[in-house]
């Protein structure tokens, strides 16, 4: 079945400490965005690539990174720089980024992080 | 600013009843609008998508609108079931050169048998 992985579902992290949150996608689509949820809030862009070796700041990028060096896998980290990273962390993807393509967006099962 | 928004921030229905959930977006350049819903802990499903050029899409017991002169969208849900009870997120797709996406908080949505 085609879809989006995420893993870990649960993570625990001790400050001071760098974690990676890891995204697969077999939907074999170009974009892939990372989203980030607080309770009673709506999502927030992290960072979002549009293809291999390309990714760019979405609103709340600091304090994280991200590569793309395969089309299917979009890893997140967050470092020890981002200063609330306890929330829920949630990948998507679409056909494309410009307005024309983009389709639906589909996302992962998502990652909660929880700073010790 | 683009902004969207979801009214109210939770519903409690009884078995049966169709209901409306609302969605308002402060600006016009739309280019398409998205419904998910949302079961606790879990990731987004994708219900209905609307396009700029189109007016509303159904998916079964759901019927989504989208009216850009008056920058809302509504989420019509017939014969509500207790399984349908989860949060439900809209999300405006705005031109900017790319799939900018900006999401409601979300109506937290409880069918009650």
């Amino acid at each position: 079945d085609g879809g989006i992985t995420q893993s870990p579902k649960y993570l625990f992290r001790k400050e001071g400490q760098n974690v990676t949150l890891s995204c697969e996608q077999n939907l074999n689509h170009d974009a892939m965005y990372w989203y980030r949820q607080d309770p009673g809030q709506g999502l927030r862009l992290i960072y979002y690539s549009q293809i291999v070796n390309d990714f760019q700041k979405g609103d709340i990028a600091e304090g994280y990174s991200v590569s793309r060096e395969k089309k299917e896998s979009f890893p997140l980290t967050v470092t020890s720089a981002q200063k609330n990273p306890t929330a829920f962390y949630l990948c998507a993807s679409s056909i494309g980024l410009r307005e024309v393509n983009t389709g639906e967006l589909f996302f992962g099962e998502g990652s909660r992080l929880t700073v010790l | 600013k683009q902004e969207v928004t979801q009214i109210p921030a939770a519903l409690s229905v009884p078995e049966g009843e169709n209901l409306v959930l609302n969605c308002s977006f402060t600006d016009s350049a739309i280019y398409n609008l998205q419904w998910f819903r949302q079961d606790p802990g879990k990731g987004l499903t994708s219900l209905l998508l609307i396009q700029s050029s189109q007016r509303e899409q159904t998916s079964g017991r759901l019927n989504a609108s989208l009216d850009k002169s008056s920058g809302r969208s509504t989420l019509y849900i017939a014969a509500s079931q207790p399984g349908d009870s989860a949060t439900y997120l809209c999300a405006g797709g705005f031109s900017g050169g790319y799939n900018k996406l900006i999401f409601g908080a979300g109506t937290r949505l409880a069918v009650h048998p």
